[in-house]
């Protein structure tokens, strides 16, 4: 079946750091690979995705390239904010599957000022 | 812009008690899922559906049930209430099974049973 593993957590960073937080992922089929975030109280927000190899999704200044020859979607941002801090989930879509997601466990992020 | 409201937001109950949990979506959305959130353990799918009149189990399907009787809402079941329900709840919805198609989430449901 599939799977998706991030880096464990927590990540505690200063404010402008550059951050990354590891994604690798098991699938069968060609699947779509996205970054959420959760903000406290909050749903799942969509961050970025990217749906085939090599292509960069980008947002908020926020990257990820989807690497297939890794199997992995990194995310990266040169310098952090307090505001994103936050909990982000990698996750993968199969179409093949009903279009069902398969997540990771989460990474939570704290930046200070 | 409502996107997918769950209600209610909170909710304690006692051990044996029943409850529904609604979600509504404003977006003509064919798929809806319910998952459940645990500390450590991401998000566990736990019923879907790919359209009006249907569903399918998913990863944790025992104790819920679900129904979908019409598109645009999707609501999940506890019969009778267990401690180890206790969770926060989300629904997503797409518009469908394709690749590039995000889910959409609301803001979820935090269910303590006592």
């Amino acid at each position: 079946g599939n799977s998706v593993t991030q880096m464990e957590g927590p990540v505690t960073l200063s404010e402008e750091a550059f951050l990354t937080i590891n994604c690798t992922y098991t699938a069968t089929g060609y699947p779509s690979l996205f970054w959420y975030v959760q903000y406290p109280g909050e749903g799942l927000q969509l961050l970025l995705k990217a749906t085939k190899a090599d292509d960069k999704g980008s947002n908020k200044g926020f990257e990820a390239t989807y690497r297939k020859e890794t199997t992995s979607f990194h995310l990266e941002k040169g310098s952090v904010q307090v505001s994103d801090s936050a909990v982000y989930f990698c996750a993968l879509i199969d179409a093949t599957n009903a279009g069902k997601s398969t997540f990771g466990d989460g990474t939570t992020l704290t930046v200070k000022p | 812009n409502a996107g997918v409201t769950q209600t209610p937001k909170f909710r304690v109950l006692k051990t044996g008690q029943s409850m529904t949990l609604l979600c509504a979506q404003d977006m003509n959305h064919e798929y809806m899922y319910w998952y459940r959130q645990d500390p450590g353990m991401g998000l566990r799918l736990i019923h879907y559906s790919v359209g009006e009149g249907t569903t399918a189990k998913g990863e944790v399907p025992d104790g819920y049930n679900v129904s979908r009787l019409k598109k645009q809402n999707f609501l999940l079941g506890l019969e009778s209430a267990a401690p180890s329900q206790t969770s926060v709840y989300f629904c997503a919805s797409s518009y469908s099974a394709g690749a590039n198609q995000p889910q959409h989430f609301g803001d979820g449901t935090r269910l303590s049973i006592l």
